[in-house]
């Protein structure tokens, strides 16, 4: 079946500091690559999604490349903000372009430091 | 525009007492899923509902678990009697279905259930 491994966390970095959160998948067929983002108290938000091998998906100074060769989604971030501090899921879907089924990882909490 | 809406947001029960949560979609959105977040770790689909049918129960353990989509429109999931391991986020997520295919999923801000 399908699976996502995260890096474990807690990952505690300094304002600026360069981010990465590691993502590797198992999956069958050609899945959908997600990266999910959950604030203190709220539910989870589509951070960025690549639907096909090489793609890069960006949004917020975040991006990630869908490595099909190495089945990876590494999260990164150049320069990070106290307000990064969250939760960051990795996920897969079932099917290309498809939101059916979504796997997820278990989870890094980010805290970034001022 | 609204998000997906939960409630409660908070709910504390003692063991073998029943439960329930409610979410309402986002307007126009067809499909909902119920998800189950235990600690540490991500969410996990318990049932997928397109419009008023529950196409996906798989993972929901029906001995205990219920849910519904009556009209297509806000769901309810019961838990009856709740045991110690339910503790856990309750997540509801609605998306868009068109064509054949499924649109982002939008989460709201879960129910936290404590058994005690």
């Amino acid at each position: 079946g399908n699976s996502v491994t995260q890096m474990e966390g807690p990952v505690t970095l300094s304002e600026e500091a360069f981010l990465t959160i590691n993502c590797t998948y198992t999956a069958t067929g050609y899945p959908s690559l997600f990266w999910y983002v959950q604030y203190p108290g709220e539910g989870l938000q589509l951070l960025l999604k690549a639907t096909k091998a090489d793609d890069k998906g960006s949004n917020k100074g975040f991006e990630a490349t869908y490595r099909k060769e190495t089945t990876s989604f590494h999260l990164e971030k150049g320069s990070v903000q106290v307000s990064d501090s969250a939760v960051y899921f990795c996920a897969l879907s079932d099917r290309t372009g498809s939101a059916r089924q979504l796997t997820f990882g278990s989870g890094t909490q980010l805290t970034v430091l001022p | 525009e609204a998000g997906v809406v939960q409630s409660p947001r908070y709910k504390i029960i003692e063991k073998k007492q029943p439960v329930a949560f409610w979410c309402n979609p986002i307007s126009g959105h067809n499909t909902l899923y119920w998800y189950r977040q235990n600690l540490g770790q991500g969410p996990e689909l318990l049932i997928r509902y397109e419009n008023e049918e529950a196409v996906d129960d798989s993972q929901l353990p029906k001995d205990r678990f219920s849910a519904e989509r009556l009209k297509g429109v806000d769901s309810t999931l019961k838990i009856q009697p709740a045991e110690l391991g339910d503790s856990a986020v309750y997540l509801c997520a609605s998306s868009f279905r068109e064509s054949g295919r499924l649109y982002e999923q939008y989460f709201g801000p879960g129910t936290r259930l404590t058994v005690t």
